[in-house]
């Protein structure tokens, strides 16, 4: 039982360049979260689901898209990375009526 | 909009003594989740603690206890006997329990230094 994963654990981009982070749970959640955090602030939500095949926008969602193709995983893509996307990701998971969420190690992304 | 304030970028204590991080939030809601997550130089965030609304007695988790004061907005954090793993970033966080899928709302973290 690994909980939840990220891939992968660091990234350098060039600006404009485009990437996909991956997030993989294996709890059977229904519910998962992208986060960025940045310096001096705790964690801003990105995107979330609520579903396999439901997506939505959470507070800092521009040049951010997600999809939910499959239950356990939730993958955050960069289509034209911006210096300002520096930062690191957390994905978190949920069961139902759990209300409690359970966070990945964490992605650093640095954009150049 | 619902917002969580940390009012102690960083705190220190000496090991095996005890120390408390405020927290305090703002909502309109009577129904809603409260928590402490600790992130240390890992970067893992990890669950501390949970606090539901509704109930009034304090959560405990060993030597990591919460002050929740509802009337107040209030949420502080304990930590007794103080071991130098403590040393992190501490975030308080709300949720509504309302709706499905609610995300977490953050405070800015208090950074905690343990000295021994």
């Amino acid at each position: 039982n690994a909980g939840v994963t990220q891939t992968p654990k660091f990234r350098v981009l060039k600006t404009g360049q485009s990437m996909t982070l991956l997030c993989a749970q294996d709890m059977n959640h229904e519910y998962m979260y992208w986060y960025r955090q940045d310096p001096g602030m705790g964690l801003r939500l990105i995107h979330y689901s609520v579903g396999e095949g439901t997506t939505a926008k959470g507070e800092v969602p521009d040049g951010y898209n997600v999809s939910r193709l499959k239950k356990q995983n939730f993958l955050l893509g960069l289509e034209s990375a911006a210096p300002s996307q520096t930062s690191v990701y957390f994905c978190a998971s949920e069961g139902t009526g759990q209300e409690t969420q359970y966070f990945g190690p964490g992605t650093r992304l640095l954009v150049l | 909009a619902q917002t969580v304030t940390q009012s102690q970028p960083e705190m220190s204590v000496q090991e095996a003594e005890t120390v408390t991080l405020s927290c305090t939030y703002d909502t309109s809601e009577s129904d809603y989740y409260l928590f402490w997550y600790k992130q240390p130089p890992s970067r893992q965030m990890i669950l501390v603690i949970r606090q539901e609304a509704y109930k009034q007695q304090n959560a405990t988790e060993n030597r990591f206890s919460v002050n929740f004061q509802k009337a107040a907005k209030s949420f502080s954090l304990k930590i007794s006997d103080s071991q130098l793993g403590d040393a992190a970033m501490y975030f308080c966080a709300y949720r509504n329990s309302r709706t499905f899928g609610n995300k977490l709302v953050f405070g800015a973290g208090t950074i905690l230094r343990v000295k021994s």
